[in-house]
């Protein structure tokens, strides 16, 4: 079974430019995760979806941060336009469901803003 | 607000010890707790999940407990490997926060 995949792995941009990245989970799962992982720090969560929905994005900042879940199954993550303190890893997940089932987390993708 | 705390940060061990990482929090209202691995530069790799009725979980040389009236969950590696050469980051399920609360990790070397 294939796991979460995600592009870019890497991606470096520069200050006020605007980025994507996409997130193809486990076929099957309905609810997909964004976090935002510092270096030295545990992951923390942007954004949740069940299904087309987003049901938590407290922790998004929507001033600059937008994010889609066409059809259910596909997800991106843009930001528009990019800071230096967004520099970060952004990883993706999935589950069969929220709260009892576990996660599956992608390779991410390592953004660096000059 | 749930605050989960890992100790050590570091440690590194010979081959072939047994090991106990620990994992404590701050708010006994969860649903399950896990314990992932991290690789460098590579995403979380899930090793055990911990429903909240359970005590305890195994998967191979890995035992993970949970104790949620005290808020702790040990992860116990029994004879370790160099492949065993990792971050361990404990999450918690909570209720209140209605997320996965991640500590900042145990860094695990094991040397040949």
């Amino acid at each position: 079974e294939a796991g979460v995949v995600q592009s870019p792995r890497y991606k470096i941009i520069e200050k006020k430019q605007p980025v994507a990245f996409w997130c193809n989970p486990i076929s099957g799962h309905n609810t997909l995760y964004w976090y935002l992982q510092n270096l030295g720090q545990g992951p923390e969560l942007l954004i949740r979806y069940e299904n087309e929905e987003a049901v938590d994005d407290s922790q998004l900042p929507k001033d600059r941060f937008s994010a889609e879940r066409l059809k259910g199954v596909d997800s991106t993550l843009k930001i528009q336009p990019a800071e230096l303190g967004d520099s970060a890893v952004y990883l993706c997940a999935s589950s069969l469901s929220w709260g009892e089932d576990t996660q599956y987390f992608g390779p991410g993708t390592r953004l660096t803003v000059l | 607000k749930q605050e989960v705390t890992q100790i050590p940060a570091a440690l590194s061990v010979p081959e072939g010890e047994n090991l106990v990482l620990n994992c404590s929090f701050t708010d006994s209202a969860i649903y399950n707790l896990q314990w992932f691995r991290q690789d460098p530069g590579k995403g979380l790799t899930s090793l055990l999940l911990i429903q909240s009725s359970q005590r305890e979980q195994t998967s191979g040389r890995l035992n993970a407990s949970l104790d949620k009236s005290s808020g702790r969950s040990t992860l116990y590696i029994a004879a370790s490997q160099p492949g065993d050469s990792a971050t361990y980051l404990c999450a918690v399920g909570s209720y209140n926060t209605d997320k996965l609360i991640f500590g900042t990790g145990t860094r695990l070397q094991v040397f040949p």
